[in-house]
């Protein structure tokens, strides 16, 4: 079974700093997707960004940028120029042949003004 | 284009009575997921539906079931409530099943609470 871990409950960083949360991941497949879903106070799950495993690039979606390294089993979110909106819990979500969102335990960020 | 709703948003049951709570996906979307979110264990899948039928089923007891209708809205239902069912009880669509690169859509959910 696929298992996600990330092993920073909270976070915190200055508005305008950058920010990056750790995720790594267990899997035997080889194909597979990894997202980085957004959950603010409101609830609503957001998704953040995508990464499919067999791109080499990592993606990138305006200030959001991740840093996946396949071999290493690792998938971390940077989050350039923080604002005061990005405050959230942040997870980490595994997405394979199962079909399912596997996530991990999340990342409570906070943005200091 | 309207999100996914989920009614109720939220609720207070008592242990060993039964709930039922609704899905309404995004318009077009035909596959629908159904997720537990609690303090404890995080977020855990529940189960998948496609076309009106199952297609994939996390760990949870029998109690928890499940169904889609022809206008792809879904419903789970937890029977015999227990003190451990409260949660955050998610829904998220998604345009299609036959791939799994596809970006799911979640609703606010709905908070169970039982007492």
């Amino acid at each position: 079974a696929q298992t996600v871990t990330q092993s920073q409950p909270e976070m915190s960083v200055q508005e305008a700093e950058t920010v990056t949360l750790s995720c790594t991941y267990d899997t035997s497949e080889s194909d597979y997707y990894l997202f980085w879903y957004k959950q603010p106070p409101s609830r609503q799950m957001i998704l953040v960004i995508r990464q499919e495993a067999y791109k080499q690039q990592n993606a990138t979606e305006n200030r959001f940028s991740v840093n996946f390294q396949k071999a290493a089993k690792s998938f971390s979110l940077k989050i350039s120029d923080s604002q005061l909106g990005d405050a959230a819990m942040y997870f980490c979500a595994y997405r394979g042949s199962a079909r399912q969102l596997t996530f991990g335990s999340g990342t409570q960020l906070t943005v200091l003004p | 284009k309207a999100g996914v709703t989920q009614t109720p948003r939220y609720l207070i049951k008592t242990r060993g009575q039964q709930v039922t709570l609704s899905c309404s996906p995004i318009s077009g979307h035909r596959s629908v997921s159904w997720y537990q979110q609690t303090p404890g264990q995080g977020l855990q899948f529940l189960f998948e539906y496609f076309s009106e039928t199952q297609r994939n089923k996390g760990n949870f007891p029998g109690r928890f079931s499940g169904r889609q209708f022809s206008n792809s809205r879904s419903e789970m239902n937890v029977s015999t409530l227990e003190l451990g069912d409260s949660a955050l009880y998610l829904c998220a669509s998604s345009p299609r099943t036959s791939s799994y690169a596809g970006e799911l859509f979640f609703g606010e959910g709905s908070r169970l609470t039982v007492l």
